[in-house]
């Protein structure tokens, strides 16, 4: 248990579904990540939330909504996706500023397939 | 852009053996080097967080160490075990909340 979960564990969605993938901390950090881990590849870093705020987009496409209502809730909102989506799909938590060790906590993921 | 390679990308040891993980990274103006472990379909587990003014740091049968001005880092693991058996990524920290992930190292250790 790494403080860091994960829901659904599971997802399956046609192309004109929409759903969403959720994330909550309880380890009382103020930065929240939505990694997408495809085979063989690294994984890739899509958002980035400080406080609540967004600081990185690594040029995601819009079909991926990110949302994140308070330090400890983190969103994705799925819409019109391709079958190229279907990964690994993985939220981490950190406490960010001068004075923290950075350390990044991540949650089980959520395996997403687009049929 | 800083690129984090890891050699190699697979190894099979008998059980019982010492081992080492490499990490590279092509920018040294980094934060932090976190290892991690991460089991088939399962999300990462963190393992050891070096800083950037660290040399080494160490958990039970594991050690890290890191050279920033090499770009180097490597993960030790000492007597491996059946259960050692896992995907181990190294990340480095960098511009800010940034982190880039290598590719992994499959490690398979038989009993």
């Amino acid at each position: 248990e790494t403080g860091v979960t994960q829901t659904p564990r599971h997802l399956v969605m046609g192309m004109t579904n929409k759903k969403s993938l959720k994330c909550e901390q309880h380890l009382g950090h103020n930065a929240m990540y939505w990694y997408k881990q495809s085979a063989k590849k690294p994984l890739e870093l899509m958002f980035v939330y400080n406080f609540k705020e967004q600081t990185e987009n690594n040029s995601v496409p819009s079909r991926f909504s990110p949302e994140c209502p308070n330090s400890s809730h983190l969103f994705l909102h799925l819409h019109t996706l391709q079958p190229e989506d279907s990964a690994l799909y993985l939220c981490a938590s950190s406490s960010f500023g001068s004075g923290v060790t950075g350390e990044l906590f991540f949650g089980e993921g959520s395996r997403l397939t687009v049929l | 852009k800083q690129e984090v390679t890891q050699i190699p990308a697979a190894l099979s040891v008998p059980e019982g053996e010492n081992l080492v993980l490499n990490c590279s990274f092509t920018d040294s103006a980094i934060y932090n080097l976190q290892w991690f472990r991460q089991d088939p379909g399962k999300g990462l587990t963190s393992l050891l967080l070096i800083q950037s003014s660290q040399r080494e740091q160490t958990s039970g049968r594991l050690n890290a160490s890191l050279d920033k001005s090499s770009g180097r880092s490597t993960l030790y693991i000492a007597a491996s075990q059946p259960g050692d058996s896992a995907t181990y990524l190294c990340a480095v920290k960098h511009s800010g909340s940034r982190l880039t992930f290598g590719e992994g190292t499959q490690l398979t250790v038989n009993p």
